[in-house]
């Protein structure tokens, strides 16, 4: 079955950086998927971050954290990251990645992972 | 920036009532980007409808999807007790893709 594992959360200090990963497995097709960041700061809604396209050549991020995230992925990994630089208190959430499918219908989140927490403190 | 703006912000019903919970756009969605969520507590969001009306597989026909341009609405026929839950719209026009705040649906 489809499994995204998000690793790499914990306890970080304000200015400093972390690399969150998202491992995916279940499926053969990692690199034919778009994949997105959402987060979810404690008690409140999601709110989507960045997404990278299938092959690397296309990302995109809210405005709050450009210049400060960098998505990427390793397709030869089935393995998806996000580098997070100059943390804040405001970026402390839950961190999902999720797999994006489009077809001729539409297109939609049909798997998350479990998320990994982020927290910014002093 | 497209802004999703869901109502109401909670929704108190009793198990085998009717739920409709509303997704406004502040401009206008093609009917194939527009997704609901539900999230239940201490647990990752899952898919419920994507393209307005398009049940994700698994999801019971109690729940449906409907809607154009601005205005979106997901209705839950007869809520059973597994249904109180948040539930999240998104759109996928472009970016950002922004989610609504959420609607809390809560056992009256």
């Amino acid at each position: 079955q489809v499994q995204l594992v998000e690793s790499g959360g914990g306890v970080v200090q304000p200015g400093r950086s972390v690399r969150l990963s998202c491992a995916a497995s279940g499926f053969t097709d990692f690199g034919k998927h778009g994949m997105h960041w959402v987060r979810q700061a404690p008690g409140k809604g999601l709110e989507w971050v960045t997404y990278i396209w299938f092959d690397g050549r296309d990302e995109d991020y809210i405005d709050s954290v450009k210049g400060r995230f960098t998505i990427s992925r390793d397709n030869s990994r089935n393995t998806l990251y996000l580098q997070m630089n100059s943390l804040r208190v405001e970026d402390t959430a839950i961190y999902y990645c999720a797999r994006y499918i489009e077809d001729n219908i539409g297109g939609r989140f049909d798997y998350w992972g479990q998320g990994t927490l982020v927290t910014v403190s002093s | 920036e497209i802004v999703l703006t869901q109502s109401p912000g909670t929704l108190s019903l009793s198990p085998g009532e009717r739920a409709t919970l509303s997704c406004r756009a502040s401009q206008s969605v093609s009917s194939r980007n527009l997704t609901w969520y539900q999230q239940k507590p201490g647990q990752s969001p899952s898919l419920l409808i994507y393209a307005t009306s398009s049940r994700a597989t698994g999801i019971p026909d109690r729940f449906s999807g409907s809607g154009s341009g601005t205005d979106f609405t997901l209705t839950i026929s007869r809520l059973e007790p597994e249904d109180f839950a948040v539930y999240y719209c998104q759109h996928f026009g472009n970016s950002p893709f922004t989610f609504g705040q959420g609607t809390k649906l809560e056992i009256k």
